[in-house]
C-alpha cells in the first residue's frame, strides 16, 4: 500500500532564506506527484504537478523535483517571504489503482 | 471562472439526521473525489469517480455514499451521521488521473453533535 511521508511536520525560517520541503513515497509506480498549498481553514491550491517521466517543474520561486526510483520529491522555495507561511502538502497518484494519496503536510512559518 | 463549488460551507447537525453535501465542477472533468481532513491524520480519500456512473471506495468509505449521475456533480451522502464524522470535507476534480492536476473546492466544515 502506497504511503506518503512529509518531513519535517513543521518548520520555521527567517524571511529571505531558501528552504527545502521533503516528500517521500513507498511505491515508485506513480502517474504523477502534485504539491499543494493550504492556508488555515482554507482549501488546497495546486502549486506544481510533476509527471512520472519528469525530473522537475518550476513556477516562479518554486521548484519541485522528483526522483521516482528513490521515492522522493522536494519542493524548493527561494527567497522565502512571510506570505509563504502555510501548510504544504504533497500527493501521489499511484498507477496501481485510481486513488490519490496525501502526505500529512509540512507547516511552514516564515519569520519577518 | 473554472471552479469546484461545495455546499454548504458549514453545517452543524445531530446524530442520525441524513445529510447531503453537494459538489459541482464546471470544467468538464472526468475524475472527481471526496476527502476528509482531520488533525494528525491529514487528507484521506473517501470515494472517487472516474466518470459518470463509475464510483469506487477510497481509504475511508465507511458511513458515506456517493453518486455520479451527471458529469459535473458528485454529492456526498451521510445516511446516518455520527460524531466521528465531524471533519473538514473537500471535493476535488481533475480531467483524469494520469496526467492532470487536481482542483479542490473550498471545503465543508461538518459538525455532528
Amino acid at each position: 500500500k502506497q504511503e506518503v511521508t512529509q518531513i519535517p511536520a513543521a518548520l520555521s525560517v527567517p524571511e529571505g532564506e531558501n528552504l527545502v520541503l521533503n516528500c517521500s513515497f513507498t511505491d515508485s509506480a506513480i502517474y504523477n506527484l502534485q504539491w499543494f498549498r493550504q492556508d488555515p481553514g482554507k482549501g488546497l491550491t495546486s502549486l506544481l504537478l510533476i509527471q512520472s517521466s519528469q525530473r522537475e517543474q518550476t513556477s516562479g520561486r518554486l521548484n519541485a523535483s522528483l526522483d521516482k526510483s528513490s521515492g522522493r520529491s522536494t519542493l524548493y522555495i527561494a527567497a522565502s517571504q512571510p506570505g509563504d507561511s502555510a501548510t504544504y502538502l504533497c500527493a501521489v497518484s499511484p498507477s496501481r489503482d485510481d486513488k490519490i494519496i496525501f502526505g500529512k503536510g509540512t507547516r511552514l512559518h516564515i519569520l519577518p | 471562472e473554472a471552479q469546484v463549488t461545495q455546499n454548504p460551507r458549514y453545517l452543524i447537525t445531530v446524530t442520525g439526521k441524513k445529510l447531503t453535501v453537494t459538489c459541482s465542477q464546471n470544467m468538464n472533468h472526468e475524475y472527481m473525489s471526496w476527502y476528509r481532513q482531520d488533525p494528525g491524520l491529514g487528507l484521506r480519500q473517501i470515494y472517487y469517480s472516474m466518470n459518470v456512473e463509475v464510483t469506487d471506495k477510497g481509504d475511508v468509505p465507511e458511513g458515506y455514499k456517493v453518486s455520479r449521475k451527471e458529469k459535473r456533480n458528485f454529492p456526498l451522502i451521510l445516511e446516518s451521521p455520527s460524531p466521528n464524522q465531524t471533519s473538514l470535507y473537500f471535493c476535488a476534480s481533475g480531467k483524469g488521473l494520469r496526467y492532470n492536476e487536481q482542483f479542490f473546492g473550498p471545503g465543508t466544515r461538518l459538525t455532528v453533535l
